[in-house]
């Protein structure tokens, strides 16, 4: 079955400081990844997907992520991170089936200390 | 700007008592999806529409339903809600298999 695991639920980094945040998958075939953001009470709002070509993809707010195959992994990564990043993040796979149902993982809140 | 929209954003009802929950969109995309996240949990879809085609995920209750009347709009009943589904309800879009965008959410406390 499909699953996502991101085995970090807390991360705290200093403002400035660079970020990586872990994301591993289990997929039968090759997958679509996401990586989304959610404040507190907010909706998700998507940082940047892998759906196939080059495996570093770029997104919004300076975030990067990479894909390896061989890994089965989809970590993000920003070289320095603002207070405003604080928030819980979620790594994704698709797509299942019709659609582009979602797997999550179970997120990981950042918190960023000054 | 392009947008999926959910309201409310907030929303109280006692317990028992259906209660309707709704969602716009304006990407023209065609397929719309229910996601249910409880607190401090990741989002668990319910059910998605594939342009008209409806798709239950295997564990969703039966007290939870949804109708397409058109592109645009999606909701979701909750014929008697009960104190476990308290949660954050999430509408999402995509075109077929591209990526998926989320609304704000709808916060729903049964009293």
């Amino acid at each position: 079955a499909q699953s996502v695991t991101q085995p970090d639920i807390h991360i705290t980094v200093s403002e400035g400081a660079s970020l990586e945040l872990r994301c591993n998958y289990s997929y039968g075939a090759t997958p679509y990844l996401f990586w989304y953001v959610q404040s507190p009470g907010q909706g998700l709002q998507l940082l940047l997907k892998y759906f196939s070509g080059d495996t570093l993809v770029q997104g919004i707010k300076g975030f990067e992520a990479e894909f390896k195959r061989s890994q089965s992994s989809f970590n993000l990564r920003k070289p320095s991170v603002h207070w405003s990043d604080a928030a819980e993040y979620f790594c994704a796979v698709g797509p299942m089936e019709y659609g582009n149902k979602l797997v999550f993982g179970a997120g990981t809140i950042l918190r960023v200390k000054s | 700007d392009a947008m999926v929209i959910q309201n409310p954003r907030y929303q109280v009802t006692q317990f028992g008592k259906p209660v309707t929950l709704s969602c716009s969109q304006t990407l023209n995309h065609n397929v719309m999806y229910w996601y249910q996240q409880k607190s401090s949990q990741a989002p668990k879809l319910l059910f998605h529409y594939y342009d008209k085609d409806f798709n239950n995920e295997a564990d969703t209750p039966d007290n939870f339903q949804s109708r397409r009347p058109n592109t645009s709009f999606c909701f979701l009943d909750i014929r008697s809600p009960g104190l476990g589904d308290a949660a954050m309800y999430l509408c999402a879009t995509s075109r077929d298999q591209g990526a998926t965008f989320f609304g704000q959410g709808t916060r729903l406390t049964v009293v």
